[in-house]
């Protein structure tokens, strides 16, 4: 049972370009969160996509945007890259059905994009 | 704006040793989640804690999810260098349809 997977691995790229991530969620997941983590820090929520749409979205400008695909799968777009979006971008995948008053969220092992 | 404070930010022991590391807020959550991340890598999900006043027991690691659903600590007995990480702690509000609030992080070495 594949985990949660994100590609690429690394990315390097310079101020004022545009960037594209993206995560398939572990098998069974219908729901996919996308999170930012600058060096030292903790994740910092960006937004959250289930059934192709966005649910929720974080303090996150429109600069970063995104799609979910029917399989589930989801890109993270970032336009006019400015320096301080050098990061680790986190994706975690969850089940939004059920009554469970909450729902785990399993996390890929990101992309490190760093910002010229 | 929910936030989560953990202390310590840094801990640096020797292997043996106890700790306790503290997630503090203001505001209530439904759920609280302890994960673990490696350097490169992303966060493993420890433990979830729903219930005020819950206490898991992982092996060496003990988590405490407060009476008001608050605050959470997560205690190491008896640390061994493979505790060496990231600890970080999540919280999820009511109705907040798995969005995490997390923590700074609480960066752990244990020295043989």
């Amino acid at each position: 049972d594949a985990g949660v997977t994100q590609s690429p691995t690394h990315l390097i790229k310079t101020r004022g370009q545009q960037v594209t991530l993206r995560c398939s969620p572990k098998s069974g997941h219908d729901t996919v969160s996308w999170y930012q983590q600058a060096l030292g820090q903790g994740p910092q929520f960006i937004f959250q996509y289930y059934e192709e749409e966005e649910r929720q979205r974080g303090n996150f400008p429109d600069r970063f945007s995104g799609h979910q695909f029917p399989n589930y799968s989801s890109e993270l777009n970032v336009n006019a890259l400015l320096l301080g979006d050098s990061a680790l971008y986190l994706c975690a995948s969850s089940w939004r059905g059920g009554f469970s008053s909450y729902n785990e969220q399993f996390f890929g092992p990101g992309t490190r994009l760093t910002v010229l | 704006t929910q936030l989560l404070e953990q202390s310590p930010q840094f801990l640096s022991i020797q292997e043996g040793e106890n700790l306790t590391v503290y997630c503090n807020s203001s505001s209530v959550f439904s759920s609280l989640q302890w994960y673990r991340q490696e350097p490169g890598e992303g966060p493993v999900l420890l433990v979830t804690v729903v219930t005020g006043g819950e206490v898991k027991k992982l092996k060496r690691l003990t988590f405490q999810f407060g009476d008001a659903r608050k605050d959470s600590s997560l205690h190491i007995t008896a640390a061994q260098p493979g505790d060496t990480g990231l600890y970080l702690c999540a919280g999820e509000a009511n109705n907040a349809g798995n969005m995490l609030t997390f923590g700074g992080g609480t960066r752990l070495m244990v020295k043989p």
